[in-house]
């Protein structure tokens, strides 16, 4: 089966703590995101990168962090810096024609 | 800035009408504009416009796009309950992998 998978399905934080979202896909795409969703506000980017080893910020980069050491996988990592980090996290990818871009399932992230 | 705007940002209707959707934009270098449906995870791909006035179908959903007034419309006919989704609206720029995502339309078709 081709697609994206996002682990895990909910994730809960607690104040200061570091975490890691993972987004793994095998459709061979180049390219990799990651989106914020909050209610009534569309999705956001926060980083994407189109190679390997090379990433470039979206637009509400400040408090993210991810890396892209190799073509399937693209963890996004909430640091604490994030001070509002409550939302849905959708990752997605897209192949070198540019002609679509398909989501995986999503994380939502809660702060306890 | 680039950005792209979306209308009504909420509607509701009865089974059976049909609803259209509102995609207007303003981007550097346009290369496509994407369409899709989100109910409650993940959003599903619709349709992909490139050209002006090529319409795509897919049974009662069909888009549109026009080039030259920067917009887009997604037309759902013979609305039915399980249309009830947000729908949203994305634009490709050329020299750049980037999407630039609308706020959605919020569509909740009653019985």
């Amino acid at each position: 089966d081709g697609g994206i998978t996002q682990s895990p399905k909910y994730l809960f934080r607690k104040e200061g703590q570091n975490v890691t979202l993972s987004c793994e896909q095998n459709l061979n795409h180049d390219a990799m995101y990651w989106y914020r969703q909050d209610p009534g506000q569309g999705l956001r980017l926060i980083y994407y990168s189109q190679i390997v080893n090379d990433f470039q910020k979206g637009d509400i980069a400040e408090g993210y962090s991810v890396s892209r050491e190799k073509k399937e996988s693209f963890p996004l990592t909430v640091t604490s810096a994030q001070k509002n980090p409550t939302a849905f996290y959708l990752c997605a990818s897209s192949p070198r024609d540019r002609q679509t871009q398909y989501f995986g399932p999503g994380t939502r992230l809660l702060v306890l | 800035e680039d950005k792209v705007v979306q209308s009504p940002l909420s509607l509701v209707v009865h089974e059976g009408d049909t609803v259209t959707l509102n995609c207007s934009y303003e981007v550097t270098n346009f290369r496509s504009l994407l369409w899709y449906k989100q109910e409650k995870k993940a959003p599903t791909f619709l349709f992909m416009l490139t050209s002006s006035g090529i319409e795509k179908k897919s049974g009662r959903l069909s888009s549109i796009l026009d080039k030259k007034e920067l917009f887009s419309i997604l037309n759902i006919t013979a609305t039915q309950t399980g249309d009830s989704a947000i729908y949203l609206c994305a634009v490709g720029t050329s020299g750049t992998y980037k999407y630039i995502f609308g706020t959605g339309t919020r569509l909740k078709v009653l019985a």
